[in-house]
């Protein structure tokens, strides 16, 4: 069963612009959730969604953003690039219900901010 | 407002020894506690996990160990290899909403 398939790897952008990193989810998992990693703040949760609505959001600006596909591939985007932007991120699936916690993580889009 | 906490950034432990990870909480509502870990240029990896109505689970030389009472939970590594040397991630949720993860404690195995 392939993993949590995240594109692109790497990526460098200038301030200003946006972005649009993807996230194709295990086979048959319906729960996808974003996350941000810097080296100062660890793993910070950015949003999930299940059958292509938002579930649950994280305290970031509106600049994030996301939408998942009916096939439960999803997207995030990120506009107006600032140089706090740069860092990990990390896309995890699951199953169903987030309920025991247990997440399948991708190994993460790294994005340079210039 | 970070309600999971690792006040360790790193421990260094050598090989055979235990290795303690330490992890604190604010949320008295949190339903399961977890432990990812996290090689380089890698995703974390799910290790081992616990619910609040326990006080201790095992998985082989893994153990955790949960007081609610104090709002603590560890890990023990027993023996430490040289190959657990990556980043640990304490995290917790309550059912139904998000994880929430700690900033992470980087454990170095030493031969």
């Amino acid at each position: 069963k392939a993993g949590v398939t995240q594109t692109p790897r790497y990526l460098i952008k200038t301030r200003g612009q946006q972005v649009t990193l993807s996230c194709s989810p295990i086979s048959g998992h319906r729960s996808v959730s974003w996350y941000q990693q810097t080296p100062g703040q660890g793993l910070q949760f950015l949003f999930e969604y299940f059958s292509e609505t938002q579930r649950n959001k994280g305290n970031f600006p509106g600049r994030f953003s996301g939408r998942q596909f009916s096939n439960s591939r999803s997207e995030m985007n990120v506009s107006t690039l600032e140089l706090g932007d740069s860092a990990l991120y990390l896309c995890a699936s699951s199953p169903g219900e987030v309920e025991a916690g247990e997440l399948f993580f991708g190994e993460g889009s790294r994005l340079t901010v210039l | 407002d970070q309600q999971v906490k690792q006040n360790s950034p790193s421990l260094s432990v050598q090989e055979g020894r235990i290795s303690i990870l330490n992890c604190d909480y604010t949320n008295s509502m949190f339903d399961y506690f977890l432990w990812y870990k996290k090689y380089p240029a890698e995703g974390p990896t799910f290790l081992i996990s616990i619910s609040s109505i326990k006080d201790k689970n095992e998985d082989g030389r893994f153990t955790v160990f949960l007081n609610k009472s104090a709002k603590h939970l560890s890990l023990h590594i027993v023996p430490s290899q040289p190959g657990d040397s990556a980043v640990y991630f304490c995290a917790a949720l309550v059912s139904g909403y998000a994880l929430n993860f700690g900033k992470g404690t980087s454990l170095l195995v030493t031969p």
